[in-house]
Order: C-alpha cells, then sequence, then structure tokens
C-alpha cells in the first residue's frame, strides 16, 4: 500500500497568490482529514470527510480556505488569497470506517508564504 | 484551553531508562487515545492506540488509560536514541481526532 500521497512536498508563493495542495487517500479508507500544523498551535483539524462529504469544516480559519473532495481517491486543500500567516505544514490522513479511528498520516506539505 | 493537554516536556532521559509522558483530557465523551510519534520534520506516526481503561503494551511501549481520571499516559521502557522525538497525545469522541501539543523526548547516549 503507498499510503496516504500528498502533493506537493514544499510550496514557496508570494502573499495573495492561489495555493492548492492535493491528497490522495490510502485506497479503500472512507474517512480523510485535513491537518495544519505550527510551532504555536500544534496540529489542528480543519476538515473532514466522509464518503466525499464534507461532515465538519469548523476548523477552517477563514472564507480564504476551501476543500474539496471530488472522489474517493483525491481532495484538494485550496487558500486564495495567501497570506504570511498561513505558512505552516499541511497534512493530510484518511482512515477506515470500523478501525476504530486510526488515521494514517500523509508526508505533508511545507508551505511558505512570503 | 486545549481539550487535550500534555506535560510540556521537553523530556531528557539516557539510553537504558524509562521514559514517561502523561496526557489529561477534558472531552468525557472521548472514548479512543492514541500515542503518536513524530520525528523532525516528519509526518505523525501512530505507535499506540487505547480504549478501555488499564494497561495495553506493545513491545516497548505500554500505554495506561484512566478515563475516571480522564488521564493518559506512555511508558517506553529502555529507551533508545531512536525514540528521540516528539510524542504527541490524541483523543477522540468520534471521528475527529484531538492532539496535545506534544512532548519531545531526547534519549540521551
Amino acid at each position: 500500500d503507498a499510503g496516504v500521497i500528498q502533493s506537493p512536498r514544499h510550496e514557496v508563493t508570494e502573499m495573495g497568490q492561489e495555493v492548492t495542495l492535493r491528497c490522495k487517500p490510502i485506497s479503500g479508507h472512507d474517512y480523510l482529514f485535513w491537518y495544519r500544523q505550527t510551532m504555536m498551535r500544534g496540529l489542528e483539524l480543519l476538515i473532514y470527510f466522509n464518503n466525499n462529504v464534507p461532515i465538519d469544516d469548523s476548523g477552517m480559519p477563514e472564507d480564504r480556505f476551501s476543500a474539496k473532495m471530488p472522489n474517493a481517491s483525491f481532495s484538494t486543500l485550496k487558500i486564495q488569497p495567501s497570506e504570511p500567516r498561513d505558512s505552516a505544514v499541511y497534512f493530510c490522513a484518511s482512515s477506515l470506517a470500523g478501525e476504530k479511528n486510526i488515521q494514517y498520516f500523509g508526508a505533508g506539505t511545507r508551505l511558505s508564504v512570503l | 484551553q486545549k481539550e487535550v493537554e500534555q506535560n510540556s516536556g521537553p523530556l531528557s532521559v539516557p539510553e537504558g531508562a524509562i521514559a514517561s509522558l502523561n496526557c489529561t483530557y477534558s472531552d468525557r465523551g472521548s472514548q479512543s487515545f492514541f500515542w503518536y510519534r513524530q520525528y523532525s520534520g516528519k509526518s505523525p506516526e501512530l505507535i499506540m492506540s487505547i480504549y478501555s481503561n488499564g494497561d495495553k503494551e506493545d513491545g516497548r511501549f505500554t500505554a495506561q488509560l484512566n478515563k475516571a481520571s480522564q488521564y493518559v499516559s506512555l511508558l517506553i521502557r529502555d529507551s533508545q536514541p531512536s525514540d528521540s522525538a516528539t510524542y504527541l497525545c490524541a483523543g477522540s469522541n468520534d471521528y475527529k481526532l484531538s492532539f496535545g501539543a506534544g512532548t519531545t523526548v531526547t534519549v540521551r547516549a
């Protein structure tokens, strides 16, 4: 199993630009999670999906953030426009219902907004 | 206040010693608890899960859960330099995980 795959691994952009992060969950998993990790706030849940449907987006910080899951094998997290305070590592994780919420994390995308 | 609180550390232990990490949680509805290990610059990796009161052992790792006290702990026996990492405690009462801030462990050779 290839695990959760995220791209790009690193992204450097300028303030005001649109950023799109991508995630491919583990095949067969029906839950997908987007997290953000910073030194100040730790690991925070932004949004999660079940069977491609957004269930809880209460962690999404602002309207500048949006997430989609058009099918079971692909999700995107978009920031438009980006700001320096969005600089963080963004992780995607997936899990399988019935596995007691064991979540498997991707390698993450390190985002730097200049 | 975070839903999950960890002893802040950092924790430094000599090789071969026991490292003890503690975690408390505020949501009494939490049913599942996890310990993730995160090496610097890497993603969190699950090392232990525990769902019922008592101890659960897996190799050199032992997780303990006390729901009455809302307390979770992780013991690492015979600590090795490769155990040097940040350990994240997480709790869940549905499919969402709430993470603590993490405890950084350094094992001195």
